[in-house]
């Protein structure tokens, strides 16, 4: 079954970019699996912050799509999120998850998660 | 966007007893609907998808109904391991929403 790693710096500056990184194993990025990013601040639920699918096409949360991207590399079976002007209110950790669109549709694969706080 | 609202936010029980949570949509999302667990520092577990379908090593005491807004998700026989939050999630449409989430605390 899928598995899924996050990885990227546990810090971000205000004002900078947040930078992460899922790895893909044990399947291929290319299938018809929808590849996404949900956050959970410290003590608070899940927000889901957007998706993208093996044509490179995304989806975002319209409360973060000004400050977030979503890519592919396919070459590296991976995919990663950057969002801009992070503020202490980013401090999460975050997710990548993994669904099936035409399967169970729901996200079945999760990776264990990373802590970002956003701190100077 | 499409509110997800779980009640109750949390809930107290007892080993052995049988519990329900309620999650409703401010519209109508089908079956869209997917239903995790929680445990403090984990990841969420995938519970249920399709509003009643087990995911794939889930145990059968997890039982999920509804569709268009009013779903519920019920644990039979509660075991100490079954004490954690539950989330619900729908996937009808964009954005993805969650539940706020609901407490299930040992009584």
């Amino acid at each position: 079954q899928v598995q899924l790693q996050e990885s990227g710096p546990g810090l971000a500056e205000p004002s900078g970019t947040l930078s992460l990184t899922c790895a893909v194993s044990d399947g291929s990025i290319s299938s018809n699996n929808r590849w996404g990013w949900v956050r959970q601040p410290p003590g608070k639920g899940l927000e889901w912050i957007g998706e993208i699918y093996d044509s490179g096409s995304t989806s975002y949360n319209p409360s973060l799509k000004s400050r977030v991207t979503i890519s592919m590399d396919k070459s590296n079976n991976q995919f990663s999120l950057k969002m801009s002007s992070v503020t202490a209110v980013d401090t999460a950790v975050y997710y990548c998850a993994s669904r099936d669109y035409y399967g169970s549709g729901s996200y079945n694969y999760w990776g264990q998660g990373t802590l970002v706080t956003v701190s100077s | 966007d499409i509110q997800m609202t779980q009640s109750p936010s949390s809930l107290s029980a007892s080993v052995g007893d049988r519990v329900t949570i309620t999650c409703r949509a401010s519209q109508g999302i089908r079956s869209y609907l997917a239903w995790f667990q929680q445990k403090s520092g984990t990841a969420p577990k995938p519970l249920i998808y399709a509003a009643s379908s087990l995911q794939s090593g889930v145990p059968s005491k997890f039982s999920g109904s509804g569709s268009g807004t009013d779903f519920t998700l019920t644990i039979s026989s509660l075991q100490p391991e079954d004490f954690a939050t539950y989330y619900c999630q729908q996937y009808s449409s964009y954005p993805i929403t969650f539940g706020q989430g609901t407490r299930l605390e040992i009584k």
